[in-house]
């Protein structure tokens, strides 16, 4: 089965406020992405980490690789609307090559 | 550049008969491919790895006799849904991913809702 989980599932913000979602795996992750699905679309990939305690940003998205690799976190600052949607890590096991498992991913909905 | 197309975007049949549904990378070679399956509101739960050339890697619990995955090129993979049941309705997504290193972002076709009646 899956061995990726995520939290929260579900989150509602008014708009300006911040958002993390969390993502944590039982065993070691070789990496990790995430990627974002808007309502009644496909995923869309945001960016991937590999290194342990990596930090990256995206303007106002920061992604974070736990430095044992078994967690990661995006935090979103000052939401928009346009930061509605559902937000989902993916990691890759180590010496699973290939594969990603999805984390059961973070609903977002941002009130004007 | 890197567009997956899916067809056909939804498809209502009757139980008891087969689905195919067709995965293409449109602008690049796929070196892997891979099946998802979501229900509503819930996570992508991984089928099956897809291989050019070679049999798909399906994961615990997925009915290898049930979806026929064929991985007939780098730009070509199917899914078919072989005896349809109405539990066989879902959101079937797939994607691909180019680069043959471990760490190539996966690009994920538009998805095919089923509906099994």
């Amino acid at each position: 089965g899956q061995q990726v989980m995520q939290i929260p599932q579900y989150q509602h913000v008014q708009e300006g406020e911040d958002f993390t979602t969390y993502c944590n795996s039982s065993t070691t992750l070789s990496n990790i992405q995430w990627y974002k699905q808007r309502p009644g679309g496909h995923p869309v990939f945001l960016i991937q980490l590999v290194k342990s305690g990596e930090v990256k940003k995206q303007k106002r998205l920061t992604f974070q690789f736990g430095e044992a690799k078994k967690n990661s976190s995006l935090h979103i600052t000052a939401t928009q609307t346009t930061d509605v949607g559902t937000y989902f890590c993916a990691g890759r096991l180590l010496g699973n090559f290939n594969k990603f498992y999805f984390g059961s991913g973070t609903k977002l909905n941002v009130k004007p | 550049g890197a567009v997956v197309s899916q067809h056909p975007s939804w498809v209502i049949c009757k139980s008891g008969t087969s689905v195919k549904i067709e995965c293409r990378s449109l602008d690049f070679q796929a070196t892997t491919m891979f099946w998802y399956r979501q229900f509503p509101k819930q996570s992508l739960m991984l089928m099956a790895t897809s291989n050019e050339g070679s049999k798909a890697t399906y994961e615990q619990g997925v009915e290898k006799d049930k979806f026929l995955i064929n991985h007939a090129s780098l730009t070509l993979s199917t899914l078919t849904v072989t005896s349809a049941h109405p539990e066989d309705s879902s959101f079937y997504i797939c994607s691909a991913r180019r680069d043959r290193g471990p760490t190539g972002e996966q690009f994920f076709g538009p998805g095919t809702r089923l509906t099994v009646l």
